[in-house]
């Protein structure tokens, strides 16, 4: 059963048109992770929350937003994508920050936003 | 800023090849290493590496971490088509990055039967 699920699978929107992502769990995680992961790179961590608490990375464009109104989803907004913005977006979860064996981060399949 | 690097980027074998994936890491306040394997869906968690000189083993792929000298490799044995993914390493630290993953750019590996 898909403990972390992503909607849609496959996103197309145009210059300039906002857009929103959606991830849910069943895994009740504390946190949620939003990650970039463009063609042959490295996933690039946007920004997470830690049950209510945001967390931006510094380096995170404006134009990325994001929501968690319930434990259960979270939402990546996009305001204005452009071009540079088409990639993978992965949505991941932990039950906490602290990392171990059996209780890792446990990722979706993934949203690929195209802009025209 | 921390940095993981992956080698080689991809890699071409024959069913029944062992290979090698390679993964150096510099990162302040490290606190462990994970391998994921990632096919045309979520990355899916293979190891975690918190101590050096451990093997992590399941079924054909193992594992093993070099805190001195900051590197991790991945052994998959007898190779199998259905092995052919991206393997991604990613560097877990402490301090202001607690709970953070910098993950490396992945390795590509292609079984051919």
């Amino acid at each position: 059963d898909a403990m972390v699920i992503q909607n849609p699978r496959y996103q197309v929107t145009q210059f300039g048109k906002p857009v929103t992502l959606s991830c849910s769990q069943t895994l009740n995680h504390n946190v949620m992770y939003w990650y970039q992961q463009k063609s042959s790179q490295a996933p690039k961590l946007l920004f997470h929350y830690y049950d209510k608490d945001f967390n931006n990375e510094a380096d995170t464009p404006d134009n990325f937003q994001s929501r968690r109104p319930n434990t259960s989803f979270c939402f990546l907004d996009i305001r204005s994508p452009g071009l540079g913005d088409a990639a993978m977006y992965l949505c991941a979860t932990s039950r906490d920050l602290r990392l171990r064996a059996t209780d890792t981060q446990y990722f979706g399949p993934g949203t690929r936003l195209t802009v025209l | 800023e921390d940095k993981v690097v992956q080698s080689p980027l991809s890699l071409v074998v024959h069913e029944g090849d062992t290979v090698t994936l390679n993964c150096s890491y510099e990162v302040t306040n490290f606190r462990s290493l994970l391998w994921y394997k990632q096919e045309k869906k979520a990355p899916t968690f293979l190891f975690m590496l918190t101590s050096s000189g451990i093997e992590k083993k399941s079924g054909r792929l193992s594992s093993i971490l070099d805190k001195k000298e900051l590197f991790s490799i991945l052994n998959i044995t007898a190779t199998q088509t259905g092995d052919s993914a991206i393997y991604l390493c990613a560097v877990g630290a402490g301090g202001t990055s607690y709970g953070k993953l910098t993950f490396g750019q992945g390795t590509i590996l292609t079984v051919h039967p």
